[in-house]
């Protein structure tokens, strides 16, 4: 139990593109998804919290304008790259909890998409 | 500020155990979490603590002391698959996880 899929895996494209990444809860409802980004050799950053059906908690620093959220759904969050930048070269993973941020339920995670911008 | 120590790099034998320290500076205490992420992969779920005391999960245990603010993540009869990155993590009093730099566990035969 307690699958999460993300999509794609890896993405390629220009400078100036717009990129979505797409988090599912496969066996649960979530209604809080996060959002993190993970250079090489560093640690998890927490990039946002998404909340179903309201607006996207974004740590200090995350544009909101450049990385949108939308939490439409108990079972789909997702995060589009607007104009992405060689420096939005990253590693994107998602996470989700049975019960949401409270209780002693693990934040279990997607597989990443690893994004790569030309 | 909130703070969590655990050491970069940690290197050990098969076939032999090897203990992950982490300690923490917190607003607020609702439970330890440790994480194995390997290369180029996403985190995947050890175990939880929240009370004192050790949890043992097959060949990973977990201890817990939170007056020291101190856990460790022990792993006995070590792998070569065993070589990873492992993250300590801890929930704050706004149940916000807050995230190590993990610690990179090299195994050699």
């Amino acid at each position: 139990g307690a699958v999460v899929s993300q999509h794609p895996s890896w993405v390629i494209c220009k400078s100036g593109t717009s990129v979505k990444i797409e988090c599912r809860s496969l066996d649960f409802q979530a209604t809080t998804m996060f959002w993190y980004r993970q250079f090489p050799k560093q640690s998890l950053m927490l990039m946002a919290t998404s909340n179903e059906g309201s607006k996207a908690t974004y740590e200090q620093g995350v544009e909101k304008d450049k990385f949108l959220i939308n939490h439409a759904s108990l079972t789909l969050s997702t995060l589009t790259v607007t104009s992405a930048h060689p420096e939005d070269s990253s590693f994107y993973i998602c996470s989700a909890s049975r019960t949401g941020e409270r209780g002693n339920q693990p934040q279990h995670f997607g597989d990443g998409t690893r994004l790569s911008i030309l | 500020g909130q703070n969590i120590d655990q050491p970069t790099e940690m290197t050990a034998t098969e076939g032999a155990i090897v203990q992950i320290n982490c300690t923490y500076q917190t607003s607020g205490f609702n439970g330890l979490f440790w994480y194995q992420q390997h290369a180029g992969e996403a985190p995947t779920f050890l175990s939880y603590n929240v009370l004192d005391g050790l949890e043992e999960k097959g060949r990973f245990s977990s201890f817990l002391s939170r007056s020291k603010g101190y856990s460790y993540l022990l792993l006995k009869e070590l792998q070569m698959k065993d070589s990873a990155s492992y993250l300590c993590a801890v929930k704050d009093s706004n149940y916000q996880l807050i995230w190590g730099a993990g610690t990179k566990l090299i195994i050699k035969p």
